[in-house]
């Protein structure tokens, strides 16, 4: 299996301008997972679906970020419009509920540099 | 309610001396406990896991952690550290809530020549 796939690996954008995170999950997954990482706050849980299904959004810092999970191949993380704050690496999870144990597989990440 | 504390942000040791990472959790169902290790520009990748089978679990790179419910504790040891040990890691418990998992704020280790 090729694990899960993020991308871009990198992103660059200037404050103000929209910003989308692409992620595809481990085949056979059910849940997917979006997390942030910062030196200053570690790493955040931002949101997670379960069969294509928000559960949990508590973790979105506020209405400038959202996420979908049009199928259960793809997920997308956005910020519209993006702050210098916004700057981290995101990360994409996902795992299965037939393992039971509920390991997750992470992504590579994407680090996003707001300027 | 789940909760994990990672005693120490850093950890500094020789190369060749033994590893001790701690990790302590809180937890109000039976728990899943993990072990993550973030190398350098790259994600989280798990070390190792325990499922309620034997209290000591052995993992990856001659890492392995021991389950003590009396402690609420699973610590992640190695007798030897290598150069490449040189990462962050996690310590996770899984949640009440089906497929969440908590995690802990990370340990810095570095090894020194």
């Amino acid at each position: 299996d090729a694990g899960v796939i993020q991308s871009p690996r990198h992103e660059v954008t200037e404050m103000g301008q929209e910003v989308t995170l692409r992620c595809k999950p481990i085949s056979g997954h059910d849940y997917l997972f979006w997390y942030r990482q910062t030196m200053m706050r570690g790493l955040e849980l931002l949101i997670y679906f379960n069969n294509n299904v928000p559960i949990d959004d508590s973790g979105m810092p506020e209405d400038r970020f959202s996420a979908k999970m049009p199928n259960a191949s793809f997920s997308t993380l956005k910020i519209q419009p993006s702050e210098p704050r916004d700057s981290a690496v995101y990360f994409c999870a996902s795992s299965q509920t037939s393992g039971r144990t509920h390991e997750q597989f992470f992504g590579p990440g994407t680090r996003l540099t707001v300027l | 309610a789940q909760s994990v504390t990672q005693l120490g942000s850093h950890v500094s040791v020789s190369e060749g001396a033994l590893v001790l990472l701690r990790c302590n959790y809180s937890s109000s169902v039976p728990p899943y406990l993990f072990w993550y290790v973030q190398y350098p520009n790259q994600g989280l990748q798990l070390l190792l896991k325990y499922t309620s089978a034997a209290t000591l679990v052995k993992g990856i790179n001659g890492f392995e952690a021991e389950f003590k419910k009396s402690e609420t504790s699973f610590h992640l040891t190695k007798p030897s550290a290598h150069m490449s040990d040189a990462a962050e890691y996690f310590c996770a418990v899984r949640g009440s809530t089906l497929g969440r998992l908590y995690f802990g704020r990370g340990t810095q280790l570095t090894v020194w020549p």
